[in-house]
């Protein structure tokens, strides 16, 4: 079973709109962390948000927030306000356990904002 | 500024050649990791690192190995290139911790012919 899912593997959607791109998961660890990464064009990855398994509340770092459910194990990224600079592959991540570092990495979702 | 650098952004190889692969974090970063990225698979993970001399096989190590001298520098080997090693190449390194993101290099896009 995939550990982590993006169903959307492309999404366009109108500059100014807001967005949201899913992310289910697998594990039976109660203490994992998930991660979303953006890869521009350029080919980089650029940390976006984390979302710890215990954390209350859902995380937000600017116009990115993690719409976090633990009993559906999804864990969506939420742009708003998408800008032109948005477009870029997407993708989710996971670390299960404590004292793991490894990283389990969705195949991703290509979003392109449209002018 | 936080930085992993990877020795090309671009190699062009024979098929059989052996290729090197250079990954250098100047963070101090116990855990460093090699992901080769393909389209329609996402990053998948190669080998990591997780102290000098330690390494830990991956989800698809076959084909590759690593080297682990100093802290800084993970290097990523492949003994014979084959044409299904074309692809690209990701360095990360991590401080450990649950909540610390892997830092990524540019990558590395090699093409072996």
């Amino acid at each position: 079973a995939q550990k982590i899912t993006q169903t959307q593997p492309g999404m366009f959607v109108q500059e100014k709109e807001a967005v949201t791109l899913d992310c289910t998961y697998d594990t039976s660890d109660p203490s994992y962390g998930l991660f979303w990464y953006k890869q521009p064009s350029s080919g980089e990855m650029i940390f976006l948000i984390y979302q710890g398994s215990y954390d209350q509340q859902n995380a937000t770092e600017g116009r990115y927030s993690l719409n976090f459910q633990k009993a559906r194990k999804s864990a969506n990224l939420v742009i708003s306000a998408s800008q032109l600079g948005d477009s870029a592959m997407y993708f989710c991540a996971m670390r299960e356990g404590p004292g793991n570092e490894k990283l389990t990495f969705g195949t991703g979702t290509r979003l392109t904002i449209i002018p | 500024d936080v930085k992993v650098t990877q020795s090309s952004r671009y190699l062009v190889k024979r098929t059989g050649e052996k290729v090197f692969l250079e990954c250098v974090q100047d963070m101090d970063h116990e855990n460093m990791f090699w992901y080769r990225q393909d389209p329609g698979l996402g990053l998948r993970l190669i080998y990591f690192s997780y102290d000098v001399k330690m390494k830990e096989k991956g989800d698809i190590p076959e084909g590759y190995s690593v080297s682990r001298e100093k802290k800084e520098r993970f290097s990523l080997i492949l003994e014979s290139a084959s044409t299904n090693q074309t692809s690209m190449y990701l360095c990360a390194s991590t401080l450990t911790g649950s909540y610390n993101e892997q830092f990524f290099g540019p990558g590395t896009r090699l093409t072996v012919l």
